[in-house]
């Protein structure tokens, strides 16, 4: 079936650092890609997203590029804020469907 | 309005009481989810409604029955839950039932006592 694998968490880094968080992918079909990010308390905001290969999101200083070749579609940025900290929600859409799959989320926490 | 407006934000109820979740939205969006987060998990998926139909249920006991009464609201009417129940319950909509889901309420986080 389809599912998406993300790093497992939690993830603390000091302000200014450069972040990564894997999310690697299985799909029957052609999914699109999506990353979503939930503030302590609060519902989910999409971040950014990917509808094909070789696309890249970005939003806000994140990044993110889709890579069929190895199924992987990894968050990226170069200087971390306080603010930042959050949980963060890689997901799949299968094209023409209705339903989204997400990873298990990475607790990102960045410190002073 | 780019937002989906959950009400009440949060809810403590006893396994015998009956309460009603509401969501509503105002940017003329055709579908509409309900979600469950558990802590520390991903939303799970539970109902999508697609132009105020009932499209897809998730196999959820029917002590969750949801309702669409218009275009811009969403009910979720829970009846003899059960402690395991509790959880953060997400609303969202998106313009139909194909396009991208950006938009989520901030949750009506249940307690079940």
């Amino acid at each position: 079936g389809d599912s998406v694998t993300q790093m497992e968490g939690p993830v603390t880094l000091s302000e200014e650092a450069f972040l990564t968080i894997n999310c690697t992918y299985t799909a029957t079909g052609y999914p699109s890609l999506f990353w979503y990010v939930q503030y302590p308390g609060e519902g989910l905001q999409l971040l950014l997203k990917a509808t094909k290969a070789d696309d890249k999101g970005s939003n806000k200083g994140f990044e993110a590029t889709y890579r069929k070749e190895t199924t992987s579609f990894h968050l990226e940025k170069g200087s971390v804020q306080v603010s930042d900290s959050a949980v963060y929600f890689c997901a799949l859409l299968i094209q023409g469907a209705q339903k989204l799959v997400f990873g298990q989320g990475t607790r990102l926490t960045i410190n002073p | 309005d780019t937002e989906v407006t959950q009400t009440p934000k949060h809810l403590v109820m006893g396994m015998t009481n009956k309460k009603s979740l509401k969501c509503e939205q105002h940017m003329g969006h055709r579908a509409m989810y309900w979600y469950k987060q558990k802590a520390k998990k991903p939303p799970e998926l539970m109902f999508v409604y697609s132009y105020e139909k009932l499209s897809i249920n998730e196999s959820v006991p029917s002590r969750f029955s949801p309702e669409c009464p218009n275009s811009s609201l969403l009910n979720l009417h829970l009846h003899a839950l059960q402690p395991e129940d509790s959880a953060l319950y997400l609303c969202a909509s998106s313009q139909d039932n194909r396009a991208v889901l950006a938009f989520f309420g901030q949750g009506t986080r249940l307690t079940v006592v």
